[in-house]
């Protein structure tokens, strides 16, 4: 299984763009990168999902290079209700179905 | 739809006793998963399901059992409760083969003392 490394935590204000970076040079062939948010006290919620190049969705984008051993999570204009924690995920949806979560980034969007 | 669903969402255990999770779907998903999350840390996977009455081992899966014996349904057992199991305990589930978003519950506070 390809193993994730983000930063621990970023701050940002209101209206900038946020991008969180995520690691996992050992990703396989297979791998598909998957983001989820989590606020306090709830359960992650899924964000955004790619394989390689450029996917984008109504919430964020995800910005996968060549090689496939990073991804970006591209934030447009945040608000405080994104403060959360980002989590990004590797895993095979054809084979073992086994997710693991990395630590995540905690993003603080501040007024 | 109800999405799924997670019982109890509170309980306070003594060390050594026993419980069951129960974790429900009605989304007709194939796959399900339980993971743990202690405080300030990420999701630790411990035990999940490709399918009805299957079940295999995560990260963390010692002093945990599970069963899925209807699809709908995935439980979680602690045969004998440590204060280490105090955690939120969170149920997921995928609908099939080659889909990769997971479905969360609103997940379960496990306190063991």
């Amino acid at each position: 299984l390809a193993k994730t490394t983000q930063p621990i935590s970023m701050d940002s204000y209101e209206g900038q763009e946020v991008n969180i970076t995520c690691s996992h040079n050992n990703i396989a062939t297979n791998d598909y990168i998957t983001w989820y948010q989590q606020f306090p006290s709830q359960g992650p919620r899924f964000i955004i999902q790619g394989y390689k190049t450029k996917v984008t969705n109504e919430v964020a984008s995800l910005f996968i290079p060549a090689d496939r051993k990073s991804s970006t999570l591209s934030l447009p204009r945040v608000s405080l209700s994104d403060t959360a924690v980002y989590y990004c995920l590797v895993g095979d949806v054809s084979g073992t179905y086994k997710y693991i979560f990395g630590t995540g980034t905690r993003l603080k969007v501040l007024a | 739809n109800a999405g799924v669903t997670q019982t109890p969402k509170f309980r306070v255990l003594k060390t050594g006793q026993s419980m069951t999770l129960l974790c429900a779907q009605d989304m007709n998903h194939e796959y399900m998963y339980w993971y743990r999350q202690d405080p300030g840390m990420g999701l630790r996977l411990i035990h999940y399901s490709v399918g009805e009455g299957t079940t295999a081992k995560g990260e963390v899966p010692d002093g945990y059992n599970v069963s899925r014996l209807k699809k709908q349904n995935f439980l979680l057992g602690l045969e004998s409760a440590a204060p280490s199991q105090t955690s939120v305990y969170f149920c997921a589930s995928i609908l099939r083969r080659g889909h990769y978003e997971q479905y969360f519950g609103p997940g379960t506070r496990l306190t063991v003392t």
